[in-house]
């Protein structure tokens, strides 16, 4: 357990529906991180945080996408309208913002759109 | 090109040989390196983390990073059953922010 937490931890929803996932990270970590990772393939990234901004967000993450960290703590990752292609592991992580920066993944929340 | 190359395996090694896991990365300017296990249906987990050329030690693993190169590969001794699992590569690269880029992850299959 790296102390990173995220919930749920599985999600099946049917197509058109929107869902929310919350992450929580390591209590000091500055950043917040979420990635997408379908099967046999390495994780990619989506966007990251420093405290409550969000500083970066891969074209992977199209406008049904959308995240927040409000007050620099908690993040919630949404997704609306729901696809079929969306049914992947998302991966949140957190590192403490300086020095090495190693960034350590929560358990995941596993969506499966139907 | 990929950004981050890694063969998918399956690599199978016998119980106490040596496991060698090599990754590629086509960014010259990465600075951070990492390796992660993962077991099927978990989430990644940190194994090592390299910054500069030349090896680094800690326990059964050695990871070894050549920037020449342009490769950073994962040595693992006296392999257990318990490593069985898929190993990413995982890179910083210099011109994202703090993002790291994956690759697809080498499946180890260590044989009683």
């Amino acid at each position: 357990d790296t102390g990173v937490s995220q919930d749920p931890r599985h999600k099946i929803t049917k197509r058109g529906q929107n869902v929310t996932f919350r992450c929580d990270p390591i209590s000091e970590h500055n950043r917040l991180y979420w990635y997408r990772q379908t099967l046999g393939q390495g994780p990619e990234f989506l966007t990251y945080f420093q405290n409550e901004a969000q500083l970066e967000k891969s074209r992977l993450l199209s406008d049904r996408f959308s995240a927040e960290r409000p007050k620099g703590s908690f993040s919630t990752l949404e997704i609306q309208r729901t696809e079929q292609g969306d049914s992947a592991m998302y991966l949140c992580a957190s590192s403490v913002g300086t020095g090495a920066d190693t960034q350590y993944f929560g358990p995941g929340t596993r969506l499966t759109v139907l | 090109q990929k950004e981050v190359e890694q063969n998918s395996g399956p690599l199978s090694v016998p119980e106490g040989a040596i496991a060698s896991l090599n990754c590629t990365y086509s960014d010259r300017g990465s600075q951070s390196f990492f390796w992660y296990r993962q077991y099927s249906g978990k989430s990644p987990e940190l194994i090592m983390s390299i910054y500069s050329n030349g090896d680094k030690e800690d326990g059964r693993f050695t990871a070894q990073l050549n920037k020449a190169s342009q490769y950073v590969s994962l040595l693992i001794r006296d392999s257990q059953p318990s490593d069985s699992a898929t190993y990413l590569c995982a890179v910083n690269p210099a011109q994202g922010a703090q993002k790291l880029v994956f690759g697809q992850g080498t499946r180890l299959t260590i044989n009683p």
